[in-house]
């Protein structure tokens, strides 16, 4: 079965320092997708990224940055520069194809930015 | 394009009632899911829809329903609620069914059972 884990429940940094949230995950199939997701205070879950199990490149979106590697079962996610605003829940998540849409979500990481 | 919306915002419910939860997905979005999230038990998938049929189908109890409309507006009924069905009900569309889309989230059913 798919599992999902997110071992930081909580991270607090000053405004400007970076900030690693770590996912791993577990599944059976060959054939996965990995997502992250960000939920501020609004409740409403903003997508950030996917990636599927046969591209391992690390990819690099403004602040945001992401560290998939196969061989740990790891996606990890990176904030650099961080801001006040980046103060949110996030979510690292697992689709596997044979379970179409479905989503097994980590527990979350909350990140508190100070100014 | 407008986003997924759902329907109401914020619902009071007693406990033994029913309710009923509504979700627009994007438009040209055939894929509605559902999930349940609660300080405890966390996001939980608790099915999804595609062109009107069930796809999948999470491990909660027969009280919680739903389904698909022609037009992919989706809607989840729970009936006979109990305290524990207190809880944030997200709604996400995908343009396919296969878990290769992004997935879009709604702002989501704050449901509150007393």
């Amino acid at each position: 079965a798919q599992k999902v884990t997110q071992a930081q429940t909580e991270i607090s940094v000053v405004e400007k320092e970076d900030v690693t949230l770590d996912c791993v995950y577990e599944t059976r199939d060959t054939t996965y997708y990995l997502f992250w997701y960000k939920q501020p205070p609004s409740g409403e879950l903003v997508f950030l990224i996917r990636r599927n199990s046969f591209d391992e490149q690390n990819e690099i979106s403004g602040r945001y940055s992401w560290n998939f590697q196969k061989s740990t079962s790891s996606f990890n996610f990176t904030i650099t520069a961080s801001q006040v605003v980046d103060s949110a829940v996030y979510f690292c998540a697992l689709s596997e194809a044979a379970a179409g849409n479905k989503l097994t979500f980590g527990g979350g990481t909350r990140v508190l930015v100070k100014p | 394009k407008a986003g997924v919306t759902q329907t109401p915002r914020y619902l009071i419910k007693t406990r033994g009632q029913q309710v009923t939860l509504s979700c627009s997905p994007i438009s040209g979005h055939r894929s509605v899911s559902w999930y349940q999230q609660t300080p405890g038990q966390g996001l939980q998938f608790l099915f999804e829809y595609f062109s009107e049929t069930q796809r999948n189908k999470g491990n909660f109890p027969g009280r919680f329903s739903g389904r698909q409309f022609s037009n992919s507006r989706s809607e989840m009924n729970v009936s006979t609620l109990e305290l524990g069905d207190s809880a944030l009900y997200l709604c996400a569309s995908s343009l396919v069914a296969s878990g290769a889309g992004e997935q879009y989230f709604g702002p989501g059913t704050r449901l509150t059972v007393t």
